[in-house]
């Protein structure tokens, strides 16, 4: 099993543009997460999903889309990138809520 | 408060012992975590903590859980230079899919 996988691994963006980063796992969990982390704070969750078809929003979704096709795919969508949104983002996938979450390696965004 | 608190830094000599102490802000958390998460890497789970125990032991790693202070602790024996890393203390909010981090203290573990 490849586990979570995440691309891209880094990207740099400018102010207003839009891009999509990808969250894909192989251990057919329900539950996937997106969540940022900022230097000095604890990862906070931007959306999660309980199963394809289902989302929903996490403590900061303000300027982040998700959908959930497939079981193995969680993309985070940004739609107008601000430089606030500069962060580690995380994917994370698990069986269940009250189960061990499985993180991605993450991606690091700048926007300029 | 609103927030999982830990303090932010720690500094140990290598075989020593390290504790890093956190308080949670749900009462009714059922499930409490300590993950590590080397430079580069995305997080991995250490161990966790069901919220009726009050001590769980795993080779070097002593979890202690104090349900009246909302008070979590992570004990690291015999620490080793492969033990620097940051660990951040989670919680899981009851009937909610929602996990609060904290800020996670940075470990160094000197030779």
């Amino acid at each position: 099993n490849a586990g979570v996988t995440q691309t891209p691994k880094f990207q740099v963006l400018k102010t207003g543009q839009s891009m999509t980063l990808q969250c894909a796992q192989d251990m057919n969990h329900e539950y996937m997460s997106w969540y940022r982390q900022d230097p000095g704070m604890g990862l906070r969750l931007i959306h999660y999903s309980v199963g394809a078809g289902i989302t929903d929003q996490g403590e900061v979704p303000n300027g982040y889309n998700v959908s959930r096709s497939t079981t193995e795919d969680f993309p985070l969508r940004l739609l107008s990138a601000a430089p606030s949104q500069t962060s580690v983002y995380f994917c994370a996938s698990s069986p269940g809520w009250s189960y061990e979450q499985y993180f991605g390696p993450g991606t690091r965004l700048t926007v300029t | 408060g609103e927030d999982v608190e830990q303090s932010l830094f720690l500094s140990v000599r290598e075989g020593d012992s390290s504790v890093i102490n956190c308080t949670y802000t749900d009462s009714s958390s059922t499930y409490l975590y300590w993950y590590k998460q080397e430079p580069g890497a995305g997080l991995q789970l250490l161990t966790y903590i069901f919220s009726n125990m009050d001590m769980k032991q795993d080779q070097r790693l002593t979890v202690l859980l104090n349900k009246k202070d909302k008070h979590l602790s992570l004990r690291i024996a015999d620490t080793q230079t492969g033990d620097s890393a940051i660990y951040f203390c989670a919680e899981r909010i009851n009937n909610n899919n929602d996990m609060r981090f904290g800020a996670g203290t940075r470990l160094t573990v000197k030779p």
